[in-house]
Parts: structure tokens; C-alpha cells; sequence
């Protein structure tokens, strides 16, 4: 079982470039979200969704955008990179939402210079 | 906005000693997770407690969910150096909230 795989795991970006960061599931999970993880700052909640075709934002989702096509596949896009973008981004899924625990990807490095 | 303060934010110690940590909020958590985080990867669910006053250990660590269900704690007996980390507790408050709330974490060091 691959689980939850995120793709690249490192990338830098030059200010006002652009990127998808990848994730995608073999476990057939409804839920889906992204995350943001700086220095002693916890992990903040970008952007989920419940199901394919359906998403909404976290805390913390300006500057980015988000699809669900399928079930498996859930892309996060950089519009303008900015510095405050520098993050440890994780993608997570769970079977049944928040009471059921989550299944997270092993994250991508995003430095934007 | 809910909120889960953990305590201590470092915590550094030998290998063979005791400790605990703790996570608590001013608001009632349906459940509760603990996850560590080692370097570099995702966080992995260790936990989930549901009941008030919930007791589960899993080998040397044991959870425990407050009987008001507002804070936990993570005691560890005899840390070892692989159990260095950061540990994130993660509440939901049920119903139709299908998001966790997250806490900053406490990063454990156990040394040789």
C-alpha cells in the first residue's frame, strides 16, 4: 500500500512563479485536505474536501487553489509565489473525516526566494 | 475557534526516565488523537481516545482523555532515543466537522 504519496518532495520557486503540489490516495478515502506546517507554528489547515467535486477552505487559504477531480487525486496550486509561501506542505486523507484519524504524505520542502 | 495548547513546547531527557505531556483546551473535544512526527515525514497516528476518562496504552506509552473531554496527556515509562519526535495532539468536535484542530506540538529529544 503506498498510502498517501506527495509530489515533489523539494522544489524552489522563484517570486511570482507558479506550481501544483501533487497527492494522491490508494485507500479510497472520501476526506482530503492540505496543510501548512512552519516552525512552532502547528499545522494550519489550507484547504479539504469531502468528496470528489466538492472543496472548501481551511484557515489559511489565500494565495492558494485546489480541485478534486477524482476520489485519489487532490492538487494544490501556488498562484505568485510569495516568501510567505516557505512551508512544509502536507497532504493528508481519512476514511471517515476528523473522528477517524489521518493518513498524511511524507510532505513537500517549498522555499520560495 | 477551538483551540489545544500543549505543554511543555521542548522537552529534553535521558533514556530511561518518565515523562508526560499534556494537551488542553477550554472546549469539549468529541475525540482526541496523539501523532508523533519524526524529521522529514508526515505525522502517524499513534491514538484515538473518544470516551471521557479514556485510558489506552499502546506498549510504553499510555493516552489518557480527560473525563470532561476538554485535555489529554501522553506519559511515556523508560523513553528511548526512538521515541524522539514531535508529538501532536488533534482534536475533533464531531457532528459534521470533519477537519481536526491541531496543536503546536511538544518535541521530544531522548538521549543515549
Amino acid at each position: 500500500n503506498a498510502g498517501v504519496t506527495q509530489t515533489p518532495k523539494f522544489r524552489i520557486l522563484k517570486i511570482g512563479q507558479s506550481m501544483t503540489l501533487q497527492c494522491t490516495q490508494d485507500m479510497n478515502h472520501n476526506y482530503m485536505y492540505w496543510y501548512r506546517q512552519d516552525p512552532g507554528m502547528g499545522l494550519k489547515l489550507i484547504y479539504y474536501s469531502v468528496g470528489a467535486g466538492i472543496t472548501d477552505k481551511g484557515e489559511v487559504p489565500n494565495g492558494y487553489n485546489v480541485s478534486r477531480s477524482t476520489t485519489e487525486d487532490f492538487p494544490l496550486r501556488l498562484e505568485l509565489a510569495a516568501p510567505s509561501q516557505t512551508s512544509v506542505y502536507f497532504c493528508a486523507s481519512s476514511y471517515s473525516g476528523g473522528a477517524g484519524g489521518y493518513t498524511f504524505g511524507s510532505g513537500t520542502r517549498l522555499t520560495v526566494v | 475557534t477551538q483551540l489545544l495548547e500543549q505543554s511543555p513546547q521542548f522537552l529534553s531527557i535521558q533514556e530511561g526516565e518518565n515523562l508526560t505531556v499534556y494537551c488542553n483546551s477550554s472546549s469539549v473535544f468529541s475525540s482526541l488523537q496523539w501523532y508523533r512526527q519524526e524529521p522529514g515525514e508526515g505525522p502517524v497516528l499513534l491514538v484515538t481516545v473518544v470516551t471521557g476518562g479514556e485510558v489506552k496504552k499502546l506498549k510504553r506509552l499510555t493516552f489518557q482523555f480527560g473525563d470532561a473531554r476538554k485535555d489529554s496527556s501522553l506519559h511515556i515509562t523508560a523513553a528511548q532515543p526512538g521515541d524522539t519526535g514531535l508529538y501532536l495532539c488533534a482534536g475533533n468536535s464531531g457532528g459534521s466537522n470533519y477537519k481536526l484542530t491541531f496543536g503546536k506540538g511538544t518535541l521530544l529529544t531522548v538521549n543515549p
